[in-house]
């Protein structure tokens, strides 16, 4: 069976701080990887989504970047966090070539300070 | 951006009562998936509709996608407090290659 991990599960940075954030997926090859991020009681905006090793979409221009090092490593990061970057942050694999099936992680609460 | 809105955004009921969420749009969408999601944690899938006039059940709920494939319902019967979550619905356009996610139905079901 297919399972998701991210970590950290919550982080409190401070402002102008780096960022790391890493998720990785077991029991499937080449799957789509995505980065979403949600604020508090709200849907999930699109961040990042990779199809493939070092293939890397960008959704919204922002303080954000992604790396896929590896086939079943997504990564997110930033040089200088802002206020604004805190949320709760999902990794996401794709099932289906057509239905989009998502399978979500456990999530990173970031607190930006 | 096509957009998904979701109705009621929040919604208290008490335990045994039925509800209807619902999930709209302009756009066509080749499927859409309905996923619930706890406090703390991720998503977690429940059902997706392909098919104009689809309708899905899992167990209390029942999932519809509409004729025109834009709109979509979920109805649950006799809600429980194991119920209680924020409900999404993402649609897909398969040309698109990602999924656009609504903003969401709180539910809280009271005992």
């Amino acid at each position: 069976s297919q399972t998701i991990h991210q970590w950290p599960a919550t982080l409190v940075q401070p402002v102008g701080s780096p960022l790391s954030l890493e998720c990785t997926v077991e029991g499937t090859s080449n799957p789509n990887l995505y980065w979403y991020r949600q604020a508090a009681g709200r849907g999930l905006q699109l961040l990042f989504y990779s199809v493939g090793i070092g293939q890397i979409s960008s959704e919204v221009p922002q303080n954000l970047s992604a790396s896929r090092p590896q086939d079943r490593q997504f990564i997110l990061s930033s040089k200088k966090l802002l206020l604004s970057d805190s949320g709760f942050y999902l990794c996401a694999w794709r099932r289906g070539i057509t239905t989009y099936e998502q399978y979500f992680g456990p999530g990173t609460r970031l607190t930006v300070t | 951006t096509q957009l998904l809105e979701q109705s009621p955004q929040f919604l208290s009921i008490q335990e045994g009562e039925n509800l209807t969420v619902y999930c709209n749009s302009s756009s066509v969408f080749s499927s859409l998936q309905w996923y619930r999601q706890e406090p703390g944690e991720g998503p977690v899938l429940l059902v997706t509709v392909v098919t104009g006039g689809e309708v899905k059940k899992l167990k209390r709920l029942t999932f519809q996608f509409g004729d025109a494939r834009k709109d979509s319902s979920l109805h649950i019967t006799a809600a429980q407090p194991g119920d209680t979550g924020l409900y999404l619905c993402a649609g897909v356009h398969t040309n698109a290659g990602k999924s656009t996610f609504g903003d969401g139905t709180t539910l809280t079901v009271k005992p």
